[in-house]
């Protein structure tokens, strides 16, 4: 089966330009997720969509990122204008939506951002 | 208080010696808890779910106590294989969406 899939792999930008990352996430999994993960901290959840709805865009900083996943599969992260803060890794993650027991989410290998 | 907390580390063993891990949660209503594993530069995969009667895979202990809101795991017979990061993550679920919060992570190296 494949697994979640993301591009590019890398990035370095220059601060104040705009970047966008892609995410096809596993065949039939609703749910899907970015996430932010930080030099040596743990993946901070950006946005959660549940087939082409926002479930969870609480810690998604609105006026510079946004994200949408028009068909309710592939999905777009974009980030305008960038920070130097923003330097990351972005992951993307699917899964299978489950009553009451919290699913199991694949993470795609992430891309790498670095804003210069 | 964060929602979830570990010790980073790192922590430093030889092969074979038993390592365990600990993590704090914050939020009593949280539904669900796992441990997650991250190879440096590399996505997190699931370990293990954690489990209030304690869950065993192979070399792999963990163990939930909701009284405590504390989490662990144990490693039995380290391999260098071992050597990662460990993220202790915490499920606050609304119907069937999911909410995972994930800790700093443990720093786990295995020496020789």
């Amino acid at each position: 089966e494949a697994g979640v899939a993301q591009s590019p792999r890398y990035k370095i930008i220059e601060k104040r330009q705009s970047v966008a990352f892609w995410c096809n996430p596993i065949s039939g999994h609703a749910t899907l997720y970015w996430y932010q993960q930080i030099l040596g901290q743990g993946p901070k959840l950006l946005i959660q969509f549940q087939n082409n709805g926002v479930v969870d865009d609480s810690q998604l900083p609105k006026d510079r990122f946004s994200a949408e996943r028009l068909k309710g599969v592939d999905s777009t992260l974009k980030i305008q204008p960038a920070k130097l803060e923003d330097s990351a890794v972005y992951l993307c993650a699917s899964s299978l939506p489950r009553q009451g027991v919290g699913e199991t989410q694949y993470f795609g290998p992430g891309t790498r951002l670095l804003v210069l | 208080r964060k929602e979830v907390e570990q010790d980073p580390g790192p922590f430093n063993v030889p092969e074979g010696a038993t390592v365990a891990f600990n993590c704090t949660y914050s939020n009593s209503a949280s539904q669900s808890f796992f441990w997650y594993r991250q190879d440096c530069r590399k996505e997190p995969k699931l370990l293990m779910s954690v489990y209030s009667s304690g869950n065993e895979d192979g070399r792999f202990t963990a163990q939930l106590n909701r009284a405590s809101q504390y989490i662990s795991l144990l490693i039995r017979d380290s391999k260098l294989s071992d050597s990662a990061t460990y993220l202790c993550v915490v499920n606050n679920q609304t119907g069937t969406a999911s909410k995972l919060t994930f800790g700093t992570g443990t720093r786990l190296q295995v020496t020789l």
